[in-house]
């Protein structure tokens, strides 16, 4: 069974704080994905990776940056925490495609006051 | 095994035309069906349905879920040159999101 996790159930950080989410898969995926997932709007991709260290913007990059320096870990980045990205975040993980079936995280979910 | 079928695999058609996609799933555990476009590496997210009957609308597309019949269908309206791409429908449970086969739209001028 694929496994992915994530270093966080839940995370309270304050406005203008760099906020680190980590995830991990064991199934030596190609392709990794940081969602957020807000209601009403569904499940939406902030940057997904194809490779070591190859990156690529999603629906909504802006304010997000990721690493994947290791190919079972993908890091994803807020520079500056803001409220408006009060969320649920999923990573996800697939073997090779982006259109194959991607295997999820449990998901962090982030406050930001 | 879950399984997201779309129909048709492939659609021609001019613009100002209408078009309907369809997806029916075989899942268990279902919680809800997402609708994306894709035109580049990955899909781009359209809708999240997860209750049967209601429409959800964003411009000129739309998109509505039959749990009972175990379907979806994407409209299209006013169809535009932008509008061509792979769209694909996919079933998500929380641990896993998958995709149906796509169906690649091509609108002409």
């Amino acid at each position: 069974d694929v496994k992915v996790t994530q270093s966080s159930r839940y995370l309270v950080k304050r406005t203008g704080e760099k906020v680190f989410l980590e995830c991990v898969q064991d199934m030596d995926h190609e392709n990794m994905f940081w969602y957020r997932q807000d209601p009403g709007l569904g499940l939406r991709l902030i940057y997904f990776s194809y490779d070591v260290k190859m990156k690529e913007k999603g629906d909504i990059p802006e304010g997000y940056s990721v690493s994947r320096e290791k190919k079972e870990r993908f890091s994803l980045i807020l520079e500056s925490a803001s409220t408006n990205q009060t969320s649920m975040y999923l990573c996800a993980s697939s073997l090779f495609g982006t259109q194959e079936t991607q295997y999820f995280g449990p998901g962090t979910r982030l406050l930001v006051l | 095994e879950d399984k997201v079928v779309q129909s048709p695999l492939s659609l021609v058609v001019h613009e100002g035309d209408t078009v309907t996609l369809n997806c029916s799933y075989e899942v268990t555990n279902f919680r809800s069906l997402l609708w994306y476009k894709q035109e580049k590496k990955a899909p781009t997210f359209l809708f999240m349905l997860t209750s049967s009957g209601i429409e959800k609308k964003s411009g000129r597309l739309s998109s509505i879920l039959d749990k009972k019949e175990l379907f979806s269908i994407l409209n299209i309206t006013a169809t535009q040159t932008g509008d061509s791409a792979v769209y694909l429908c996919a079933d998500y449970n929380t641990d896993k999101l998958i995709f149906g086969t796509g169906t690649r739209l091509q609108v002409f001028p």
